[in-house]
C-alpha cells in the first residue's frame, strides 16, 4: 500500500521567506502527483499537478517538483504571504490518490 | 473555479438515525469520490466510482453506501448513524483521462461536518 508522508507536519515563517515543503511516497509507480491547500473548515484546493512524466510544474510563486526514482517532490513557496497561512498537502495517484497528513504553514505579518 | 457542491454543510443528529450526505458536481466528471476526514488525520478515501452505475469501496472500511444514478450526483447514505461516524467528509470529481483509470486534477467541494451525538 502507498503511504504519504509529509516534512514538517508545522511550519512557522516570517512573511516574505522563501520556504520548502517535503513530500515523500513509498511506491514510485505513480500517475501523478497533487499538491492541495486546505483551509480551516473547508474543502481543498488544487494548486498544482504533476504527471509522472514532468519534472515540476510552477504556477505563480508556486513550483512544484517532483522525483519519481527517490519517492519525492518538493513545493516551492517564493515570497511567502500571510494569505499562505494553510495546511498543504499533497496526494499520490495509483488508481486512487493517497495523501498525506499535511504540512500547517503559518506565515507571519 | 471548480463546481462542486456537499449539502448540508454541517450535521448534528442523534444515534440511530438514517442520514444522506449529499454532493453534486456540475463539470461532467465521470469520476467522484468520497473520503473521510479526521482532525489532524489524513484524508482516506471511502468510496468511488467510475461512471453511473458504477461503485467501488476504497481503503478505509466504512459502514456507509452511496449511489450513482446520474453522472452528476454521488450521495452518501448511512442507515443507523453512530457516533463513531463522526467525522468530516468531502466529496471530489475528476476527469477520467484516456478511459484508463487514469485521472486529472481533483476538485473537491466544501465538505460536511458530522456530528452524531
Amino acid at each position: 500500500k502507498q503511504e504519504v508522508t509529509q516534512i514538517p507536519a508545522a511550519l512557522s515563517v516570517p512573511e516574505g521567506e522563501n520556504l520548502v515543503l517535503n513530500c515523500s511516497f513509498t511506491d514510485s509507480a505513480i500517475y501523478n502527483l497533487q499538491w492541495f491547500r486546505q483551509d480551516p473548515g473547508k474543502g481543498l484546493t488544487s494548486l498544482l499537478l504533476i504527471q509522472s512524466s514532468q519534472r515540476e510544474q510552477t504556477s505563480g510563486r508556486l513550483n512544484a517538483s517532483l522525483d519519481k526514482s527517490s519517492g519525492r517532490s518538493t513545493l516551492y513557496i517564493a515570497a511567502s504571504q500571510p494569505g499562505d497561512s494553510a495546511t498543504y498537502l499533497c496526494a499520490v495517484y495509483v488508481y486512487q490518490f493517497y495523501f498525506g497528513t499535511g504540512t500547517s504553514l503559518t506565515v507571519i505579518p | 473555479e471548480a463546481d462542486i457542491y456537499q449539502t448540508p454543510r454541517y450535521l448534528v443528529i442523534g444515534t440511530g438515525k438514517k442520514i444522506t450526505l449529499e454532493c453534486s458536481q456540475t463539470m461532467g466528471h465521470d469520476k467522484m469520490y468520497w473520503y473521510q476526514q479526521d482532525p489532524g488525520m489524513e484524508l482516506h478515501l471511502i468510496h468511488y466510482s467510475y461512471g453511473v452505475n458504477s461503485t467501488e469501496k476504497g481503503d478505509l472500511s466504512s459502514e456507509s453506501t452511496v449511489s450513482r444514478i446520474r453522472t452528476e450526483h454521488f450521495p452518501l447514505t448511512l442507515e443507523s448513524a453512530r457516533p463513531s461516524h463522526t467525522s468530516q467528509y468531502l466529496c471530489a470529481s475528476s476527469e477520467n483521462i484516456g478511459g484508463q483509470g487514469l485521472s486529472d486534477t481533483q476538485y473537491f467541494g466544501p465538505g460536511t461536518r458530522l456530528t452524531v451525538l
